[in-house]
């Protein structure tokens, strides 16, 4: 158990829909990272707060959104879905601001599934 | 880019070493290495930074050559709970700073009794 906690395990919804994911970090930590996991694509980077600010984006689509609030927790928005946003969605938390250069422990994932 | 991992897919007896490793086509500044049992997250095994810093578990051993972008994971006497996907995630730099990490499509290994 990396003591990072994501919620819901399992969201099922419609295509047209938006969902909110909700990642806690480990105790202490100040850094949030967002992953989709899909079959096509692999694991890919999505987007980094550290400390309450956007630290730094990759392959997120305009669709989606993010923030962390101030008890640090983070929610990844996802809205007009479509079939190929279906993909685990996990969320990873560091000690560090840094994006590359510390170790990142990952929470159980979130399996989103677009009908 | 994404790194390219080798081999895909490997299959050990219990007790047998193996390598998996991890190339890139772009200079690195870390090498992230993770294991990932089917439907579980991602586990952290290693990072090993340019300059040569490394942190991980004790029972894992890597190595980076930062001249050739390439790292290598040894798993020495196999045991069964080593079973899953092993990926390396590659940190970079470029014009607008570092990138997030990019993952390998991950190496499959399996333990038999």
């Amino acid at each position: 158990d990396s003591g990072v906690t994501q919620t819901p395990k399992h969201l099922i919804t419609a295509t047209g829909q938006r969902v909110t994911l909700r990642c806690s970090p480990r105790s202490g930590d100040l850094s949030v990272y967002w992953y989709q996991q899909s079959l096509d694509q692999g694991l890919q980077f999505l987007i980094q707060y550290y400390n309450g600010e956007e630290r730094a984006k990759g392959n997120i689509l305009e669709r989606f959104s993010a923030q962390q609030f101030p008890d640090l927790h983070s929610e990844l928005n996802l809205s007009s879905l479509e079939l190929g946003d279906s993909a685990l969605y996990f969320c990873a938390s560091s000690d560090r601001s840094g994006l590359i250069g510390n170790e990142q422990f990952f929470g159980p994932g979130t399996r989103l599934t677009v009908l | 880019q994404q790194p390219v991992q080798s081999p895909q897919a490997v299959i050990l007896r219990e007790g047998e070493d193996a390598v998996i490793n991890c190339s890139s086509s772009k200079a690195l500044y870390s090498v992230h290495w993770y294991r990932q049992k089917h439907g579980e997250a991602p586990v952290f095994l290693m990072i090993l930074l340019k300059g040569g810093e490394q942190k991980g578990h004790d029972k894992i051993s890597a190595s980076f050559n930062e001249k050739k972008q390439q790292s290598s994971l040894y798993l020495t006497a196999s045991q069964l709970s080593y079973s899953g996907t092993y990926f390396c995630g590659t940190g970079t730099y470029s014009g607008g700073g570092a990138d997030g990490l990019t993952f390998g499509k991950g190496t499959h290994l399996i333990i038999q009794p």
